[in-house]
């Protein structure tokens, strides 16, 4: 049973554009909610996070918009670059581990 | 600080044959966790060492794969004998002990890429 429902599984945007990636959850007891970026050959990396009491957090070209009530949250990347183009993983901390959601692969086109 | 590094980045076995995956972790990294991204599905959780200890091995998909963390340093994986569903990719991450809480010190490796013909 997938525990994190993510959306769309590709994304194509112009740059400049804003690319945005959707992500649901069931589980109200998950208590943390990163986003990882990956690249070819390497691994995720944290790119941003969130915690379930904050409703907004942005950091640079990167937001995560939190809606607690709907149990859904959601990356927003402003100004979106080709250097951006890579996976995207929304996650959802539940104990020691973490829930995955099943990847948006960005291409942002020159 | 170096990474976490995993070796072979790429693996291609036959069924029914066995493979090692390893996993050198942060040095300090009490934690260390094992994953699995199966071709376009999400990235699932395999288990969890606390030093040399399993802390929680509830992903583990069955008796063939064992995982060891021998003297709390680098970590493997062996699945033994391997099957076709088994394909994917591995990856292995560490955090210090009281850092997961925040995924900031939560370092992923590059991952292994099995594929199981």
């Amino acid at each position: 049973q997938q525990q994190v429902k993510q959306s769309p599984q590709s994304l194509i945007v112009q740059k400049g554009g804003i690319s945005i990636i959707n992500c649901a959850y069931e589980n109200t007891a998950f208590d943390y909610f990163p986003w990882y970026q990956q690249f070819p050959g390497k691994g995720p990396a944290l790119l941003i996070a969130i915690r379930p009491d904050v409703s907004e957090k942005k950091e640079g070209r990167f937001t995560i918009s939190f809606n607690k009530s709907a149990k859904q949250f959601s990356l927003h990347i402003m100004d979106s670059q080709p250097g951006d183009s890579a996976t995207y993983f929304c996650a959802a901390k539940g104990g020691n581990q973490f829930y995955f959601g099943t990847g948006t692969s960005l291409t942002v086109i020159p | 600080e170096a990474g976490v590094t995993q070796f072979p980045s790429h693996s291609v076995i036959e069924k029914g044959q066995t493979v090692t995956l390893r996993c050198d972790p942060i040095s300090g990294h009490d934690n260390l966790y094992w994953y699995r991204r199966v071709m376009g599905k999400e990235i699932k959780f395999l288990l969890h060492f606390v030093k040399e200890s399993k802390q929680d091995e509830s992903g583990m998909p069955n008796n063939r794969f064992l995982a060891e963390r021998t003297g709390g340093t680098y970590s493997t994986l062996k699945v033994q004998p391997a099957e076709l569903e088994d394909s994917g990719v591995y990856f292995c991450a560490s955090s210090r002990s009281g850092t997961v809480i925040t995924g900031r010190g939560y370092t992923f490796g590059s991952g292994t890429r099995l594929t199981v013909v």
